[in-house]
């Protein structure tokens, strides 16, 4: 079982173009993240909800949306893609009240040409 | 502000014992969390320090001090597997400060 998904795990596309990443827990919790990691390892954070609703929202270009339809599912959209969008992805989901625990998903791989 | 220390990298021999420093600068700080990360991998949570001491965990430990602002991850019995890249990640109000992390090189 699964805890936390991603789809895609790897992405290749041209700059310009609109991709969506999707994520998804099935351990119940209510809190979920998307993260971006740089190719020197840098983690950071880019957004987080609590049941549905946006808690942190980091500074991020508006071409990063979020949207989560539930509290299980954490989606991605980015538009325009740029060629310094191009890392890794992770998804990860916590208990709000235990954010110091976080699961991560597999990550997706973006590499924008 | 913010700010998190952690040595880029750290080189051991396998079977030894190795120490993973971490200070932070943060406001609102609850705890400090580890986590390990894999090449290729996500990263996984190790341990978290709310209170100062020692805390262990079968071969790893993670100790803090509040007042210091420091804490650190020790890795006893070094195994090849254990080659990865160690996150400290204090938690600062809603969130988890992160790094760029230690790089663990174990050499036999």
């Amino acid at each position: 079982d699964t805890a936390v998904s991603q789809t895609p795990k790897y992405l290749v596309t041209q700059m310009g173009n609109d991709k969506s990443i999707k994520c998804e827990q099935n351990l119940g919790h209510d809190t979920m993240y998307w993260y971006k990691q740089d190719s020197k390892k840098f983690l950071k954070i880019m957004f987080s909800y609590n049941n549905k609703e946006l808690i942190i929202n980091e500074t991020v270009p508006n071409r990063f949306s979020p949207k989560s339809p539930d509290k299980a599912h954490l989606n991605l959209h980015i538009n325009s893609l740029e060629l310094g969008d191009s890392a890794v992805y992770f998804c990860a989901s916590s208990q709000l009240d235990s954010r110091e625990t976080q699961y991560f998903g597999p990550g997706t791989r973006l590499l924008v040409l | 502000g913010q700010s998190l220390e952690q040595p880029s990298e750290v080189t051991a021999v396998e079977g030894a014992i190795v120490q993973i420093n971490c200070t932070y600068q943060t406001s609102g700080f609850y705890g400090l969390s580890w986590y390990q990360q894999h090449d290729g991998g996500a990263p996984t949570f190790l341990s978290y320090n709310a209170l100062d001491g020692l805390e262990e965990t079968g071969r790893f430990s993670s100790f803090l001090s509040r007042s210091d602002s420091y804490g650190y991850l020790l890795l006893q019995e070094l195994q090849m597997k254990d080659s990865a890249s160690y996150f400290c990640a204090p938690q600062s109000n809603y969130q988890l400060i992160w790094g760029a992390g230690t790089k663990l090189i174990i050499k036999p």
